[in-house]
């Protein structure tokens, strides 16, 4: 079955610093998606890609779709505590299609 | 969690008993998903539905059936429950048409099976 291989599976940053966490697939996507889960809550769709090659920015957030269609990466700059959480990634063959979740790249920040 | 709402938040069976959580959403989705989440291993799709009348299988169904009411309602039932279906239970519904991807979460329904 698809997998996702999502990485680093942590990370320790101090703020301000810039993050980078990317997402490896077995088969082909044609849609990524990156969200972030808060502690006790639902995960949140922060970025949605549709073409190979696309980057989209939502404010300090950056994903790309890998050209081959089978990776995207995460970019998050000038990281604050509020970046503090878990992101997944996520990928979908079809938009009527199952949607599969990389295991997660936790972020913490130190002080 | 916009108008996606799952019932109940918490619940603990013993195993061997069923139980249907229920999920709802007000905002004229077309899919709705079922997902379980276990420390470490991510949100794994256990049963889908791409619209009203149809379901399909994700990645661990095994234990697990599921409803589309209609287009709002998508519920998950355990028919006999299992000490491994301990887990946290999200549902999340996804608008299909249009340029923009829409998709929200529930708050989460947190399973305990003795």
């Amino acid at each position: 079955g698809q997998q996702l291989n999502q990485s680093p599976q942590s990370m320790f940053i101090q703020e301000g610093e810039d993050v980078s966490m990317n997402c490896t697939s077995s088969s082909i996507f044609n849609t990524w998606l990156w969200y972030k889960q808060d502690p006790g809550e639902g995960p949140v769709l922060l970025i949605a890609l549709y073409k190979a090659g696309e980057l989209t920015s939502n404010g300090r957030l950056t994903a790309q779709f890998g050209i081959t269609r089978k990776d995207s990466f995460l970019n998050i700059s000038a990281s604050i505590p509020s970046d503090v959480g878990i992101y997944f990634c996520a990928g979908q063959e079809n938009r009527d299609d199952k949607i599969i979740f990389g295991k997660g790249t936790r972020l913490h920040i130190l002080p | 969690n916009a108008g996606v709402t799952q019932t109940p938040k918490f619940q603990v069976l013993k195993t061997g008993q069923s139980m249907t959580l229920q999920c709802a959403q007000d905002m004229n989705h077309n899919s709705m998903y079922w997902y379980r989440q276990d420390p470490g291993m991510g949100l794994r799709l256990i049963y889908y539905s791409a619209s009203e009348g149809t379901t399909d299988k994700g990645e661990v169904p095994n234990g697990y059936n599921v409803s589309r009411l209609n287009k709002r309602e998508f519920s998950l039932r355990l028919e006999s429950a299992a000490p491994s279906q301990t887990s946290v239970y999200f549902c999340a519904s996804n608008l299909l048409a249009g340029p923009s991807y829409e998709q929200y979460f529930g708050p989460g329904t947190r399973l305990t099976v003795t």
